[in-house]
């Protein structure tokens, strides 16, 4: 597709379990963000990627969250052992090369932890 | 690190009238400017953008403004119309680095 596309759109589950969100960038676009945007608030940078440099892990709150990506393509956001200040929508963003270029962003997955 | 403070945090204007968002920046090599206008659970967009080799940006109703000197970058919407009502994030990035760094939003309300 033309743009960033996220899924799953919604998510829903249990404190205490585990979630994995998954991230496609737009073909081409070698840079990838992670973002939470908890309800009215802005946005908290967790994680960026760029080509096959080592990610900048330096936003994730936890241990309990990870990321991959494999070489420039699509990337996946896991939370292990969700609490319930997890719940939030989580943005991913690509741009063509580098921190200073446009910022394309994803629909998002709004995760709801009960 | 890149310090970016946004204001203000909401704003409220008559159709027809101008609004401004200000935004500052700590750090000098801080060199894109871009901003993203988010309408309620839409993605956040960008809607215009500026480097720091200009000092202003034009797109229809929409300006950017930037000084380098006091580290400021503002965004000036003119005759404002009920769509233009969401929240607008700025940012600041530079050449070498990894992160952009956001304001904390501007909800605009644009009243009919």
């Amino acid at each position: 597709g033309a743009g960033v596309s996220q899924s799953p759109s919604n998510k829903v589950t249990e404190k205490g379990k585990d979630v994995e969100l998954r991230c496609d960038p737009i073909s081409g676009h070698t840079a990838l963000y992670w973002y939470r945007q908890r309800l009215g608030q802005g946005l908290e940078f967790l994680i960026y990627f760029q080509g096959n440099s080592a990610p900048d892990k330096s936003g994730l709150p936890s241990d309990r969250f990870s990321a991959e990506r494999t070489g420039e393509s699509v990337s996946t956001l896991t939370i292990q052992r969700t609490q319930q200040e997890d719940s939030a929508v989580y943005l991913c963003a690509s741009s063509l090369y580098s921190s200073n270029q446009p910022q394309h962003f994803g629909d998002g997955t709004r995760l709801s932890i009960l | 690190g890149e310090n970016v403070e946004q204001h203000p945090s909401t704003l409220s204007v008559q159709e027809g009238d101008s609004a401004v968002i200000k935004c500052t920046y700590s750090d000098s090599a801080s060199n894109y400017f871009p901003w993203y206008k988010q309408e309620l659970g839409k993605r956040p967009q960008l809607i215009i953008d500026i480097r720091s080799n200009v000092g202003e940006k034009k797109d229809q109703r929409i300006a950017v403004t930037l000084n380098k000197t006091a580290k400021h970058f503002s965004l000036h919407i003119t005759e404002t119309q009920p769509e233009d009502s969401a929240v607008y994030f700025c940012a600041a990035s530079q050449t070498t680095g990894n992160q952009f760094y956001f304001g904390t939003g501007t909800s605009l309300t644009v009243i009919p």
